[in-house]
């Protein structure tokens, strides 16, 4: 079946660092879902992507959906501690998670 | 907020015993998924609710059942409950029995001794 992966699996940055995660899929998606999730509370929905080679931007979040639309990325700019949690990509269908990426900030 | 509400917030079981998580969803969203999420793991899809019938189930034994009522609120039943079983129960409504856009409540936490 679908499966998503998400490497890193943690990352540890300090205030102010920028930070990436990246989602890949062994099959084509028709739109890849961003997640995140704060420490004890429930994943919110960030954002989606549908079209090849797509970028949106959402204040310091940037979102990519790769050309083959088999992959995505979600970029950090100057992190701050409220970035705190785990990001999660999710695929169609039944919506299958990754792993996430969990993000700790140092102040 | 979503809109989302799930109940009971927490729950402690003994293995063997049933339990019945309970989900409302957002209004307007007649589609409402479960899921499943272990400590530091991603959310696991259990199954799917689209008006009243089950439209899609993961990887998840028969003993994980659910039902979906005309207001298209859910509820997620687990038979013989294992220790395994032991998680964050998550419910997510959407629209039109699909996978997009999904509002989670702020699930229910089962712990099963």
């Amino acid at each position: 079946g679908q499966q998503v992966m998400q490497i890193p699996q943690y990352q540890h940055v300090q205030e102010g660092e920028d930070f990436t995660t990246y989602c890949n899929s062994s099959t084509t998606l028709s739109n890849i879902q961003w997640y995140k999730q704060r420490p004890g509370g429930h994943p919110v929905f960030l954002i989606q992507l549908v079209k090849s080679g797509e970028v949106k931007k959402q204040k310091r979040l940037t979102f990519q959906f790769g050309e083959a639309k088999k992959n995505s990325s979600l970029h950090i700019t100057a992190t701050q501690t409220t970035d705190v949690g785990t990001y999660f990509c999710a695929g169609p269908y039944d919506m299958r998670f990754g792993a996430g990426t969990r993000l700790t900030v140092k102040p | 907020e979503t809109g989302v509400t799930q109940s009971p917030t927490h729950l402690i079981k003994t293995r063997g015993q049933q339990v019945t998580l309970r989900c409302s969803s957002q209004s307007g969203h007649n589609t409402v998924s479960w899921y499943q999420q272990a400590l530091g793991q991603g959310p696991q899809f259990i199954f799917q609710y689209y008006r009243e019938e089950e439209n899609g189930r993961g990887n998840f034994p028969p003993r994980f059942s659910g039902l979906q009522f005309p207001n298209y609120s859910s509820e997620l039943n687990v038979n013989a409950l294992e220790l395994d079983d032991s998680a964050l129960y998550l419910c997510a409504s959407s629209l039109a029995g699909g996978f997009e856009k999904l509002f989670f409540g702020s699930g229910t936490q089962l712990s099963v001794l």
